[in-house]
């Protein structure tokens, strides 16, 4: 079983620059999220769709938009990529709010 | 609102002695609780989670917490540590006003021979 996958698993952007993260999950999920990890700060939530056709923004949104494309997919993307962006990034997914995560091994991204 | 602290960002201990990773949180609800670990270039992979049914919660590889209502605690432990356990230690309270569950700082938990 995949699980949630997501790609790519690294990345280097400029500053000013756009990507999109991509996060798919075969678990049957109906809530999905996307964090980001930095030394000394945990996780921190950018934003959650808790069933498809709803999102809604977490703890560090700004700079960030996020589509819930279906069940399955949940994409996150950088409009105009900083520095302050350089992060891990982790997708993960759950039947239902507040139960246990399932989660991806995370893109690692810069911006130069 | 919800928080939780975990009280040591580094621990260290020997290979056959036992952990003891500290968490306090603050709820205003009745909290799920959970506890995860990451290793080295890897996604979390939960290894316990207290949703009030037991105080003493068991989980994989050995670890279990337990939840304290009256200290507001929920410390992982485990009696002998392996070189395997090596790892960063995530704990993880419910936030069921915003539907999210809010991590700590993790504690990194290095074992030696």
């Amino acid at each position: 079983n995949a699980g949630v996958t997501q790609t790519p698993k690294f990345q280097v952007l400029k500053t000013g620059q756009s990507m999109t993260l991509q996060c798919a999950q075969d678990m049957n999920h109906n809530s999905m999220y996307w964090y980001r990890q930095d030394p000394g700060m945990g996780l921190r939530l950018i934003y959650y769709s808790a069933s498809e056709g709803t999102t809604d923004k977490g703890e560090v949104p700004n700079g960030y938009n996020v589509s819930r494309l279906n069940k399955r997919e949940f994409s996150l993307r950088l409009e105009s990529a900083a520095p302050s962006q350089t992060s891990v990034y982790f997708c993960a997914g759950t039947d239902r709010p507040n139960s246990p995560l399932h989660f991806g091994n995370g893109t690692r991204l810069t911006v130069t | 609102a919800q928080s939780v602290t975990q009280l040591d960002s580094h621990v260290s201990v020997s290979e056959g002695t036992p952990v003891l990773l500290r968490c306090n949180y603050s709820s205003s609800y009745s909290p799920s609780l959970f506890w995860y670990v990451q290793h080295p270039n890897k996604g979390l992979q939960l290894l316990l989670k207290y949703t009030s049914a037991a105080t003493l919660v068991k989980g994989i590889n050995g670890f279990e917490a337990e939840f304290k209502k009256s200290e507001t605690s929920f410390h992982l432990t485990k009696p002998s540590a392996h070189m395997s356990d090596a790892a960063e230690y995530f704990c993880v309270v419910s936030d069921r006003g915003y539907n999210k569950l809010i991590f700590g700082a993790g504690t990194r938990l290095a074992v030696h021979p």
